[in-house]
């Protein structure tokens, strides 16, 4: 069984541009968490979908964005990039719905560089 | 802040040796996993304990978990240098609107061969 893919692997913005994330989750898996990680704040929590509906969200600014497809694939996006936006995004799947306690499968991420 | 804090930031250790991280948390949780990540890398689920569990054994990890002191250790024996990488406790609440993983800052492993 494939693994969590996340394309691409690696990302170089600018300034006030925007980048759309995609992650395809294990087959058979509905719900898809994504994290933003860096070195100074750590992993943090963005979006949690299951069956095409958010169903948590993070503490982060409107300009992060995501969505979720009937195939379970999600993408994210990020507009009007900042500096601070540079971190590795990290996309997570699990077979079960949110809150009953599930293991999370990861991708490799996509490595956002925002110049 | 973070929900789980683990502690040691990092530990440097030679191969064969235990290593021993731990992690707090603040509120009620429904569990609590460990994951590790190499550098750069996704993070890999190694381990999950309910909260009305005390101690899980997984191959050379072992882990505890303490719900009055709101606390857990991992323990991975007779460490190999493959054991190098970052390791992270998370947590998942009750509440079906809290059903996100709350990580930790992590704890960096190093193990010297």
């Amino acid at each position: 069984k494939a693994g969590v893919t996340q394309t691409p692997r690696y990302l170089i913005k600018t300034r006030g541009q925007q980048v759309t994330l995609s992650c395809s989750p294990i087959s058979g898996h509905r719900s898809v968490s994504w994290y933003q990680q860096t070195p100074g704040q750590g992993l943090q929590f963005l979006f949690e979908y299951f069956s095409e509906t958010q169903r948590n969200k993070g503490n982060f600014p409107g300009r992060f964005s995501g969505r979720q497809f009937s195939n379970s694939r999600s993408e994210m996006n990020v507009s009007t990039l900042e500096l601070g936006d540079s971190a590795l995004y990290l996309c997570a799947s699990s077979p079960e719905p949110p809150g009953q306690g599930h293991i999370q499968y990861f991708g490799a991420g996509t490595r956002l560089s925002v110049l | 802040s973070q929900q789980g804090e683990e502690d040691p930031q990092a530990l440097s250790i030679q191969e064969g040796e235990n290593a021993t991280m731990n992690c707090s948390y603040k509120t009620s949780i429904n569990n609590l996993q460990w994951y590790r990540q190499n550098s750069g890398r996704g993070l890999v689920h190694l381990i999950l304990i309910r909260s009305n569990e005390r101690e899980k054994h997984s191959g050379r990890l072992r882990v505890t978990l303490d719900t009055s002191k709101k606390s857990s250790s991992l323990l991975i024996t007779a460490s190999r240098a493959a054991d190098t990488a970052s390791y992270f406790c998370a947590t998942r609440g009750y509440n079906t609107n809290a059903g996100k993983s709350t990580f930790g800052d992590g704890t960096t492993l190093t193990v010297k061969p």
